[in-house]
């Protein structure tokens, strides 16, 4: 069966540091792979799509950046967090379209 | 452009009492629409989608395409329905959320 597996659960960064998050599906191939921002009082907030190795769409511009290394493995980056970067990530794969998404236990980010 | 729109983000119904939970779309294409509820300390997980026509925990949704509506509905509500619940469209190869209802079902 297919699994999904995001880390880590929970990040404290300082302003200005790098980031990095990790997701990765098992048991699946070529699936779509998406980074979601899920912000209080403004709902899911996608950030980026994948729909096959090297290749990123970006839904808004901010100060993150994703990459997809790998046919399982979807990144998120940041050079240099800033305090607005702080949110709870949610990384999500699909097979195909209309099936719906699976999402992943989520990344707590809290920038100080 | 897609769009979502959940108006309601905070909904509070007693249990037994029948629940209704707004959605309305913004799509020029033909839309797939999911509901997806997250309970408490899990993941956000898929509840149901229109194009399977079924029935997830008692739930239902209809999709209004003169309305451009997608109302999750439930005619008695149980307390385990305390949750958040996002509707979602699908469209070019993404997802759209709402901004979220949290429905709570008082005792």
């Amino acid at each position: 069966s297919q699994t999904i597996h995001q880390w880590p659960a929970t990040l404290v960064q300082p302003v200005g540091s790098p980031l990095s998050l990790e997701c990765t599906v098992e048991g699946t191939s070529n699936p779509n792979l998406y980074w979601y921002r899920q912000a209080a009082g403004r709902g899911l907030q996608l950030l980026f799509y994948s729909v096959g190795i090297g290749q990123i769409s970006s839904e808004v511009p901010q100060n993150l950046s994703a990459s997809r290394p790998q046919d399982r493995q979807f990144i998120l980056s940041s050079k240099k967090l800033l305090l607005s970067d702080s949110g709870f990530y949610l990384c999500a794969w699909s097979p195909s379209l209309r099936y719906g998404y699976t999402f992943g236990s989520g990344t707590r980010l809290t920038v100080v | 452009a897609q769009r979502v729109t959940q108006p309601e983000k905070l909904l509070s119904v007693f249990k037994g009492a029948p629940v209704e939970l707004k959605c309305n779309y913004s799509y020029s294409g033909s839309p797939e629409l999911f509901w997806y509820v997250q309970y408490s300390r899990q993941r956000l997980q898929l509840l149901l989608r229109h194009i399977s026509r079924e029935s997830i925990k008692g739930f239902t949704a209809d999709l209004n395409k003169g309305e451009t509506s997608f109302h999750l509905k439930k005619p008695f509500a149980q307390e385990e329905d305390s949750a958040m619940y996002y509707c979602a469209l699908e469209g070019a190869q993404k997802l759209v959320f709402g901004q979220g209802t949290r429905l709570t079902i008082n005792p």
